[in-house]
């Protein structure tokens, strides 16, 4: 059984930094890509970044680039999100998502995803 | 990036009816359209990829349409337990983007 665990989230100051992780179990993680969502309080859901298998792709919204480096370790089985200059704005939950696609390859989805870790940004 | 924009933003419907969410893509992204159901306090659960096909598990009342820059989710016969917030989601590019949302209430 596919199992995705956030962790990571906490109170952070703006300006500040903050890494998450995801943990993952139960698939070849390295046969997959992986993604990070996230949702304001009360708002909707925004795509944050993307990596490939390999980490040879990787794609930010822009609302982060340049902030935010996506990472992961094959070896563990784990996905990070390393958040700097951190803002107001960047206050949400943050899913991690498992990229599956159709028997066609061709059509990508996100079937599962983690519980969600919570970043506050906050003075 | 492609902008993706739902309507109605938020629709009341009663059990039985029949309703239809719209979602618009800025530019054409073919098929590469999904639909998400959530509900308060859980991650989004796929319903549709590849903007018709039906993920396993869910209910055959639930249908998507569309291609190019319009796409449907249709629910034929609204069940208590669909009242939640849907999401549509482009895959096109590999810059993803969801929808704002369109939340579904009892009325």
């Amino acid at each position: 059984e596919v199992h995705l665990v956030d962790s990571g989230g906490g109170l952070v100051q703006p300006g500040r930094s903050l890494r998450l992780s995801c943990a993952a179990s139960g698939f070849t993680f390295d046969d997959y890509a992986m993604h990070w969502v996230r949702q304001a309080p009360g708002k909707g859901l925004e795509w944050v970044s993307g990596i490939s298998w390999n980490s040879g792709n990787i794609d930010y919204a822009d609302s982060v680039k340049g902030r935010f480096t996506i990472s992961r370790d094959n070896a563990k089985n784990f996905l990070y999100l390393q958040m700097n200059s951190l803002r107001a704005e960047d206050t949400a939950l943050y899913y991690c998502a498992k990229e599956d696609r159709d028997s066609s390859g061709f059509y990508p989805y996100f079937q599962h995803w983690g519980q969600g870790t919570l970043v506050t940004v906050s003075s | 990036d492609i902008q993706m924009t739902q309507s109605p933003s938020s629709l009341s419907a009663s059990v039985g009816d029949r309703v239809t969410i719209t979602c618009r893509a800025s530019q054409s992204i073919s098929t590469y359209l999904n639909w998400y159901q959530q509900k308060p306090g859980k991650a989004p659960k796929l319903l549709i990829y590849a903007a018709s096909s039906l993920q396993s598990g869910v209910p055959s009342r639930f249908s998507g349409s569309g291609s190019g820059t319009d796409f449907t989710l249709t629910i034929s016969s609204l069940q208590s337990e669909d009242f939640a917030t849907y999401y549509c989601q482009q895959n096109y590019r590999t810059v993803r983007t969801f929808g704002q949302g369109t939340k579904v209430e009892i009325k």
